[in-house]
């Protein structure tokens, strides 16, 4: 199966800054990586999909990029809403495999 | 607007069984495939299930042959029914629209707990 990394496991931004989390494949899985925000006693929300479209009502501030085996979401000028914990997922290759996860915590 | 409420999740011993259901609405849920996700303690994300609008089914090697997924289209839900529960099957359950992925819609989860 194909195993989504993420990179940093955790990371600590001020609010206003911009963080930068990276999601890297073990093989091609073309523009087919979504991204997803998990807060505690809530279900995961779609960010973005295709790499790099948000999905509806999701805020300019979140935007995706990368194809093939290297993805990333960045997120500019964090909000206090924003600390939480971020998830990439592949479902190019069956089957559908997560990254391990990057928890936003505020620095 | 959709809403995914599950239910049926609590303590179970190892062995035991234990029927998941997913309730949804806002949207035509005979036209959308269906999957369970599961998050166990500290853990990330693992794809649990899914099913098709036509009913095709597919399932993770951990969970082949003690879990079975269906759905009730005149009921709009959605369930999972897990036999031979194990220590490892410990988790929150989601479930949410999609076949792979993207999933645009979950539910809070429900908890699902094997302990003697």
């Amino acid at each position: 199966e194909t195993v989504m990394t993420q990179s940093p496991a955790t990371l600590a931004v001020s609010p206003g800054e911009t963080a930068t989390l990276s999601c890297r494949a073990s093989q091609s899985v073309s523009w087919n990586v979504v991204w997803y925000q998990h807060k505690p006693g809530q279900g995961p929300r779609l960010l973005t999909y295709d790499a790099s479209t948000r999905a509806a009502g999701i805020p300019a501030r979140f935007s995706g990029s990368g194809s093939g085996t290297t993805f990333t979401l960045t997120i500019t000028g964090l909000q206090s809403e924003d600390f939480a914990v971020y998830y990439c997922q592949q479902f190019n290759n069956w089957p559908g495999t997560f990254g391990q996860g990057t928890k936003l915590e505020i620095k | 607007e959709v809403q995914l409420v599950e239910s049926g999740g609590g303590l179970v011993q190892p062995g035991g069984s234990l029927r998941l259901s997913c309730a949804a609405s806002g949207f035509t849920f005979s036209d959308y495939a269906m999957s369970w996700v599961r998050q166990a303690p500290g853990k990330g994300l693992e794809w649990v299930s899914n099913i098709s609008g036509s009913g095709d089914k597919y399932y993770a090697d951990t969970v082949k042959g003690r879990f079975t997924i269906s759905r009730d289209d005149s009921k709009n839900t959605l369930y999972l029914q897990m036999n031979s529960l194990r220590a490892e099957d410990t988790a929150v359950y989601y479930c949410a629209k999609g076949l792979l992925g993207p999933y645009d819609s979950w539910g809070q989860g429900t908890l699902v707990t094997v302990s003697s």
